[in-house]
């Protein structure tokens, strides 16, 4: 069985674009949710996705959005970037996110602002 | 509101010795999951081991083991006959109805051979 799977792993944005980051979660399960993990802040909830409706979001500003397709891919997307955005964002996904007996996190989106 | 903390920001243990990582968390709800994950130098988050609050028996994952402590709300994790693999981030977490974990700040795991 394939992994959770995160594309690009990599990427370099400038102050001020925007960025969308892709999640592919394992075969078969429903629910995304999606983190930020920086130094300073540690690892911070953003959202979680199930069944292509937001259930639970983070305490972020209104320039992080997600969303989710009806085959569970979800994507994320922050507009007008800010250099403390710069981070690793995860996602991590389950069979429903309610009774997370496993959640399993993909190898994460490494965000670079200058 | 839910927190968990994590009080060691770095620990050492000699190849082969057991340690013992903690962690404490906050929460009014009675359902709930825990978690201890490890994250190496390449940052992929695994999962190492995870707890139902409703079982009082502590889980057991080969040389890694929690002790379960509901009533203090504690949650520590016991490593055994450490291995050099081993060394890495240790994040402690919970999960709650409302679909999130919430982490620790983590725990530096050094193994010195």
């Amino acid at each position: 069985k394939a992994g959770v799977t995160q594309t690009p792993r990599y990427l370099i944005k400038t102050r001020g674009q925007q960025v969308t980051l892709s999640c592919s979660p394992i075969s078969g399960h429903r629910s995304v949710s999606w983190y930020q993990q920086t130094p300073g802040q540690g690892l911070q909830f953003l959202f979680e996705y199930f069944s292509e409706t937001q259930r639970n979001k983070g305490n972020f500003p209104g320039r992080f959005s997600g969303r989710q397709f009806s085959n569970s891919r979800s994507e994320m997307n922050v507009s007008t970037l800010e250099l403390g955005d710069s981070a690793l964002y995860l996602c991590a996904s389950s069979l429903d996110g309610r009774t997370p007996r496993e959640q399993y996190f993909g190898p994460g989106t490494r965000l670079t602002v200058t | 509101a839910q927190t968990v903390t994590q009080s060691q920001p770095e620990m050492s243990v000699q190849e082969a010795e057991t340690v013992t990582l903690s962690c404490t968390y906050d929460t009014s709800e009675s359902d709930y999951y825990l978690f201890w994950y490890k994250q190496p130098p390449s940052r992929q988050m695994i999962l190492v081991i995870r707890q139902e609050a409703y079982k009082q028996q502590n889980a057991t994952e080969n040389r890694f083991s929690v002790n379960f402590q509901k009533a203090a709300k504690s949650f520590s994790l016991k490593i055994s006959d450490s291995q050099l693999g081993d060394a890495a981030m240790y994040f402690c977490a919970s999960h709650h109805s409302n679909y999130q974990l919430i982490w620790g700040a983590g725990t530096k795991l050094i193994i010195k051979p």
